[in-house]
């Protein structure tokens, strides 16, 4: 099975400009979560979409936003983009263990830096 | 505020020696704790989970112990190897329904030959 693939890697933006990221899950998998991860902040959650509805959100502005499709494919966006977003954007399909907890596949991430 | 604490130092150590990791959380009633790796410029990678109930979970030579009642959990990596080298995250998702999973900073350990 093919992992968790999110495009661009790279991207390099300027304050005020948007930007849109993508995430494929893991076939099969109809979970996707996004985290931003900076050196300061570690790893933060954004939100949680299933089954193209969001399932759960992080303390984030409104700046940041996401929606899911069908094929469970998922799309972020940032607008109005600032110094501070500057950081590796993850995304990570889940999947459910036999003992009931469930585990996050991640993706290599989006390095996005912003000038 | 719900806290998860790791030594944000980096952990120098040598091949073959035990590195022991610790995760320590405040105002959180876990369902379960996870260890992920992180190599530079990649997503992190499940490596173990323990449940609330479980006291020491082994996987080769990793090993992962949860203590409730100090809110702390240990990561060994025995017999160390320089391809241990990374950064190694815990994560926890409380027992609240739609609680999410929550990172701690990781620690970055370093394995010298």
């Amino acid at each position: 099975k093919a992992g968790v693939t999110q495009t661009p890697r790279y991207l390099i933006k300027t304050r005020g400009q948007q930007v849109t990221l993508s995430c494929s899950p893991i076939s099969g998998h109809r979970s996707v979560s996004w985290y931003q991860q900076t050196p300061g902040q570690g790893l933060q959650f954004l939100f949680e979409y299933f089954s193209e509805t969001q399932r759960n959100k992080g303390n984030f502005p409104g700046r940041f936003s996401g929606r899911q499709f069908s094929n469970s494919r998922s799309e972020m966006n940032v607008s109005t983009l600032e110094l501070g977003d500057s950081a590796l954007y993850l995304c990570a399909s889940k999947r459910r263990l036999p003992e009931g907890a469930d585990t996050q596949y991640f993706g290599p991430g989006t390095r996005l830096t912003v000038l | 505020s719900q806290k998860i604490e790791q030594n944000s130092e980096a952990l120098n150590i040598q091949e073959g020696k035990t590195a022991t990791l610790t995760c320590n959380y405040t105002n959180y009633s876990p369902a379960y704790l996870q260890w992920y790796r992180q190599d530079p410029g990649r997503g992190p990678v499940f490596l173990l989970l323990i449940r609330e109930n479980e006291k020491e979970k082994r996987k080769e030579r990793l090993k992962v112990t949860f203590d409730t009642t100090l809110k702390q959990s240990l990561f060994h990596i025995t017999a160390s190897q320089p391809a241990d080298s990374a950064t190694y995250l815990c994560a926890l998702r409380g027992k609240a329904a739609g609680n999410k999973l929550t990172f701690g900073g990781g620690t970055r350990v370093l394995v010298k030959p």
